[in-house]
């Protein structure tokens, strides 16, 4: 069954450096998105990204992040600063395109750990 | 605004006895409502999703939702735990006021299995 996958599965950064975490969607899935879980909470949307464009994000993602989608196959995610407060669990999701958008489950990959000293 | 609540952060049960994870949900619109589970280092993978056709769901693993408008909840079930469904469970509600779909999570309920 085609997954989701991220790499890398764990990465430690030092405060105020940029961090890229990547993500290779199901192949002919068409809307992207990243959420995140911060230690002991819920799981919160950051952005979706369709068509080559941010779609929606929410009040979390703010101008130090972006999302880029650099050839047929990869999403990033880049903190471009990186605070204390951005160390979290990002899980990179993907959707189909066919039918109905709001009936399309989202696929998960196994997560990026990013852990800021 | 949609929003997802999950009584019990943590529940157990011992091997064989039934497992009843509660959720409910808050929306203006008919909702599209989907369960994940996260095992141990890994992702959220699907256990199953409503959206509109029958009330009640069957999903992977032999676990089962029910939809009822009436209680605006969509409770998990399986009529018999095992070892291997150790896992965090989270309800999530569909989002479609900005336009585009995003999920709203439940803070997730922490399932142990006892032998």
């Amino acid at each position: 069954e085609p997954e989701v996958t991220q790499t890398p599965s764990h990465q430690v950064t030092q405060m105020g450096q940029e961090v890229i975490l990547r993500c290779v969607p199901i192949s002919n899935h068409l809307y992207f998105y990243w959420y995140r879980q911060i230690l002991g909470q819920k799981v919160e949307f950051l952005v979706s990204f369709y068509n080559n464009e941010i779609s929606e994000k929410s009040e979390i993602f703010d101008d130090q992040f972006s999302v880029e989608r650099p050839d047929g196959s990869n999403f990033t995610l880049k903190i471009r600063s990186t605070k204390l407060e951005d160390s979290a669990m990002y899980f990179c999701a993907s959707s189909g395109g066919q039918g109905a958008l709001s009936d399309q489950p989202q696929h998960f990959g196994d997560g990026t750990r990013l852990s800021i000293l | 605004a949609q929003s997802v609540t999950q009584l019990g952060s943590h529940v157990s049960v011992s091997e064989g006895a039934l497992v009843l994870l509660r959720c409910n949900y808050s929306s203006s619109v008919p909702p599209y409502l989907f369960w994940y589970v996260q095992y141990p280092n890994q992702g959220l993978q699907l256990l199953l999703k409503y959206t509109s056709a029958a009330t009640l769901v069957k999903g992977i693993n032999g676990f089962e939702a029910e939809f009822k408008k009436s209680e605006t909840s969509f409770h998990l079930t399986k009529p018999s735990a095992h070892m291997s469904d150790a896992a965090e469970y989270f309800c999530a509600v569909s989002d479609l006021s900005g336009g585009y779909n995003k999920l709203i999570f439940g803070a997730g309920t922490r399932l142990a299995v006892h032998p």
